[in-house]
């Protein structure tokens, strides 16, 4: 049983249309986290969220982007205004434990293409 | 920063071979290591992790992993792949400190078995 699902599995967006991509996970986890994998290059780190705020982000992350988590299930990926090059996988990712075991769990991902 | 490097971009063997990937880290504190797997059309799977104690950890599927701390090295092995192995490998990276933890990962290798 997967920890975390993401939705859609698949967005097509023109250029400069704003998405949301989602991540439901299975039951209650303290950190979030958004990469992403552009085709045929690594995974990057885009941003952590803990406790309702941003814990850390990378220089990918700018102002296009943002993160919330509306209704206390339910973790979001915004991009305002989507470029050609933000088309990529995105993948979530949780961990359930503050400290100690330090495993994430990784949802199925969401194919962003930009057109 | 940390950074992860896995030289072997693509690796073919045939079914029984003995399997070796390496990765390697740089960064000069204590970090976690983690060995995680892509199937085609799958999200990322972890097989093995490193936090402490014994340096070779054992994993899912057969696998196994030794850390070499004088060698920043975190090489996956295989004594005899089979064909499902057939898979994208990556190697990640945590530091210790912070709490967000986020993984940096290597640019990962194609394993492709052959029946």
């Amino acid at each position: 049983e997967p920890e975390v699902t993401q939705t859609p599995s698949h967005q097509v967006t023109q250029m400069g249309q704003e998405v949301i991509l989602r991540c439901v996970p299975i039951s209650n986890h303290l950190y979030f986290y958004w990469y992403r994998q552009i085709l045929g290059q690594k995974v990057e780190f885009l941003v952590s969220f803990y406790n309702n705020e941003i814990s850390e982000k990378s220089e990918i992350f700018d102002d296009q982007f943002s993160v919330e988590r509306p209704d206390g299930s339910n973790f979001t990926l915004k991009i305002r205004s989507t470029k050609l090059e933000d088309s990529a996988m995105y993948f979530c990712a949780i961990k359930r434990d503050l400290a100690g075991a330090n495993e994430q769990f990784f949802g199925p991902g969401t194919r962003l293409t930009v057109l | 920063a940390q950074s992860v490097s896995q030289h072997n971009h693509h690796v073919i063997l045939s079914e029984a071979a003995s399997l070796e990937l390496g990765c390697n880290y740089s960064y000069g504190g204590t970090v976690n290591l983690f060995w995680y797997v892509q199937y085609p059309g799958q999200h990322l799977q972890l097989l093995l992790k490193y936090f402490s104690g014994d340096p070779l950890v054992k994993g899912i599927k057969g696998f196994e992993a030794e850390f070499i701390k004088s060698k920043f090295s975190f090489n996956l092995r295989k004594p005899s792949v089979q064909w499902s192995d057939t898979a994208e490998y990556f190697c990640a990276v945590t530091v210790t400190s912070g709490s967000a933890r986020q993984l940096t990962f290597g640019s990962g290798t194609q394993l492709t078995v052959l029946p």
